[in-house]
This record gives C-alpha cells, structure tokens and sequence, in this order.
C-alpha cells in the first residue's frame, strides 16, 4: 500500500522568509511518480510539478524548488522570499505504477497537506 | 479553455436523499477520477474509470456509485446521502490510463447532507 505524509499541519511565516514543505512517501514501487499541488483560498488544485522515481535531480523554478531524495524517501518544497499569494494548502501526492493489463491504474495517493500562511 | 466542468458547484441534501454529481472534460482524455477532500485527510480517491466502459472503486467507495457515461462524462451518485458524505468533491482527469501524466482537476463540488 502507498502513503505520502505531510507532517506540517500547517506553517506560518513572514512574507521574504524561506519555507520549506515536508513529504515522506512509501511505495513497493520501483517506478513511480511524485507530485506537489498548490489549492489557494479560491478551492481548485493547481498541478505545480511531476517528477519520476529515477531522476534524482533538483529542480527549480523561480522562487519554488524541489529536493528528491530516494533514499529517505522525501520529496520536499522550497519556497524562497516567500509572499503572501503563496498562501494556500500545498499537496504532495504519489502516483502508483499502473499496467493496462492489471487493476491499477496510476491512481494518486495525497498528503494530508499543509496549510501555509504568509503574513505581510 | 474549460477543461474539467463539475456539476454542481454547491448542494444541501437531507439525509436519505439521492443526488448525481455530474463531470465532463474536454481534454479527449482516457481517465477520469472522483475525489473527496475532508479537512486534515487530504484528497481520497472514491472510484476512478480507466477508460470508457470500465470503472473500479477506489480507496472510499461505499455509500457512492459512478457511470462513465462516454469518454467525456464521469458521474457520481449517492443513491441515499448520509451526513458521513459532507465534503467537497473533486473530478479529474487525465490523459493516459497509466501513471504518466498529472491530473487536472475540476474546481470541486461542496455538498452538505443534514
């Protein structure tokens, strides 16, 4: 069975600040995908970023960035000089391998999510 | 662009009563999805439609049941709604029946069953 955990109910900072969101994942998997969302106060959910479980590499976009380690099994998010449109609930999710031949397929399991708030 | 359009956006029932939430996308894509986000549990995967003609429960199936009534259109029904049932409701889909692409979603469907 998967799981992703978001340990950080929520998190509360100052607008310029840096803030980083937590996820742990847990698969049998040996291929998967990892995903963030973003869901501001409007209530749609906003596709931030897809990596898959074999390319490690940092990436970065603007002022967001992403740390993939499949060692500790973590997948988490950097927002740097944070600002207050950054306020939102923010969903890591894991996506199963799916098989056109089997029952799954590619189903996302979510986080609990993390509410962050910026505070001007 | 519409993408994925939800039906309706809010709903009150008494319990017992019976309701179709109704979703269509416009993106040709072959999977479709119906989520349900309580506060703190995050997003639950209720049933799910590969492609057309087949659907398969997902994690929170009981007290729902779905229709993927043509590629476009992927229906939710409670036959008869319990206050276990509040939530809000997310449609989505997505392009390929395996685990490649991201999902899109619809912008959600708050229902509250008294």
């Amino acid at each position: 069975a998967q799981k992703v955990t978001q340990a950080q109910t929520e998190i509360s900072v100052v607008e310029k600040e840096d803030v980083t969101l937590d996820c742990v994942y847990e698969t049998r998997d040996t291929t998967y995908y990892l995903f963030w969302y973003k869901q501001p106060p409007s209530g749609e959910l906003v596709f931030l970023i897809r990596r898959n479980s074999f390319d490690e590499q940092n990436e970065i976009s603007g002022r967001y960035s992403w740390n993939f380690q499949k060692s500790t099994s973590s997948f988490n998010f950097t927002i740097t000089a944070s600002q207050v449109v950054d306020s939102a609930v923010y969903f890591c999710a894991l996506s199963e391998a799916g098989n056109a031949g089997g029952t799954s397929y590619g189903k996302l399991t979510f986080g609990q999510g993390t509410i962050l708030t910026v505070h001007p | 662009n519409a993408g994925v359009t939800q039906t309706p956006k809010f709903q009150v029932l008494k319990t017992g009563q019976s309701m179709t939430l109704q979703c269509a996308q416009d993106m040709n894509h072959n999977s479709m999805y119906w989520y349900r986000q309580d506060p703190g549990m995050g997003l639950r995967l209720i049933y799910y439609s590969a492609s057309e003609g087949t659907t398969d429960k997902g994690e929170v199936p009981n007290g729902y049941n779905v229709s993927r009534l043509n590629k476009r259109e992927f229906s939710l029904r409670l036959e008869s709604a319990a206050p276990s049932q509040t939530s809000v409701y997310f449609c989505a889909s997505r392009r390929d029946r395996v685990w490649t692409g991201e999902l899109f979603f619809g912008e959600g469907s708050r229902l509250t069953v008294l």
